[in-house]
C-alpha cells in the first residue's frame, strides 16, 4: 500500500539554526500538508498545499516556516531560527482531493537544544 | 482555530467489549469528520469517515455516529482487541481542506 515517508525520524538541532524536514507524499496524491504535535497535545494544522502553492495556513505558520515542492516527489517544511518551543512531532500527509482523508507520515521527531 | 474536543481523556475496557469513545465538535460547518487511531512512534492512521449528509456509517468493527444536533461524533470499537490499544483522534473538516484535531482519547485493552 503506497505510504507518506518522511525523514529524517529524528533531527536534533541548536537554537537560531535552520532545518528543513522532508516529505515524499503519495505519488497520486494533490493536496499535501504539515501537521505538528508537541508532546501529549493535539496534533495541529500548519499549512496546507496544492497547485504549487499554499492553499491554507495556520496562525502558527509564521515567517519561520515555509514549504517548497522542489521537484515532482518531494514536499519539505523549512523552519528557520529555530527556537526551543519548536520541538515537537513534524507530520506531513497527502489527500487525492480536498476533502478526502489524509493519510499521514511517521513523522519527524524535532529537538531543539 | 477551531476547538474539538473529547469527553474521556483515557478509557479503560476489556478485551472483547466494545468501546466507544466520543468527540464534540465546535463549527457546525464542518461537514466532513474523520476518526485516526495513533500508535506509540507512528502518524495518525485513518480509520473511518463520515460525511455530514450521514449520520452514520460502518467499517469492519467500527461504526461512526454524526448528531449534527449537538455537533457530537462517536467512534464504536466491536469486540475490542489488544491491537485497539492507541490514541484515537476525532478531526472535523470545515467547507475547504483543512482538519482540526482534538486532543486525543488513550483506550487501553486489558487483556
Amino acid at each position: 500500500e503506497p505510504e507518506v515517508t518522511q525523514t529524517p525520524s529524528h533531527q536534533v538541532t541548536q537554537m537560531g539554526q535552520e532545518v528543513i524536514l522532508r516529505c515524499v507524499p503519495i505519488s497520486n496524491h494533490l493536496y499535501f500538508y504539515w501537521y505538528r504535535q508537541i508532546l501529549g497535545q493535539k496534533v495541529e494544522f500548519l499549512v496546507s498545499f496544492y497547485n504549487n502553492e499554499i492553499s491554507e495556513k495556520s496562525e502558527i505558520f509564521d515567517d519561520q516556516f515555509s514549504v517548497e515542492r522542489p521537484d515532482g516527489s518531494n514536499f519539505t517544511l523549512k523552519i528557520r531560527s529555530t527556537k526551543l518551543e519548536d520541538s515537537a512531532m513534524y507530520f506531513c500527509a497527502s489527500s487525492e482531493a480536498g476533502s478526502s482523508p489524509l493519510h499521514f507520515g511517521n513523522g519527524t521527531r524535532l529537538t531543539v537544544t | 482555530g477551531e476547538s474539538v474536543g473529547l469527553h474521556l481523556p483515557t478509557l479503560s475496557v476489556q478485551e472483547g467489549d466494545n468501546s466507544i469513545i466520543n468527540c464534540a465538535y465546535s463549527n457546525s460547518a464542518s461537514d466532513y469528520f474523520i476518526w485516526y487511531k495513533q500508535e506509540s512512534g507512528k502518524g495518525p492512521q485513518f480509520i473511518i469517515d463520515i460525511r455530514s449528509n450521514m449520520d452514520k456509517r460502518q467499517g469492519q468493527r467500527v461504526t461512526v455516529l454524526l448528531n449534527k444536533t449537538v455537533k457530537h461524533l462517536s467512534l464504536q470499537i466491536a469486540a475490542t482487541q489488544p491491537g485497539d490499544s492507541a490514541v484515537y483522534f476525532c478531526a472535523e473538516s470545515p467547507p475547504g481542506n483543512q482538519f482540526y484535531f482534538g486532543t486525543g482519547t488513550s483506550l487501553t485493552v486489558i487483556p
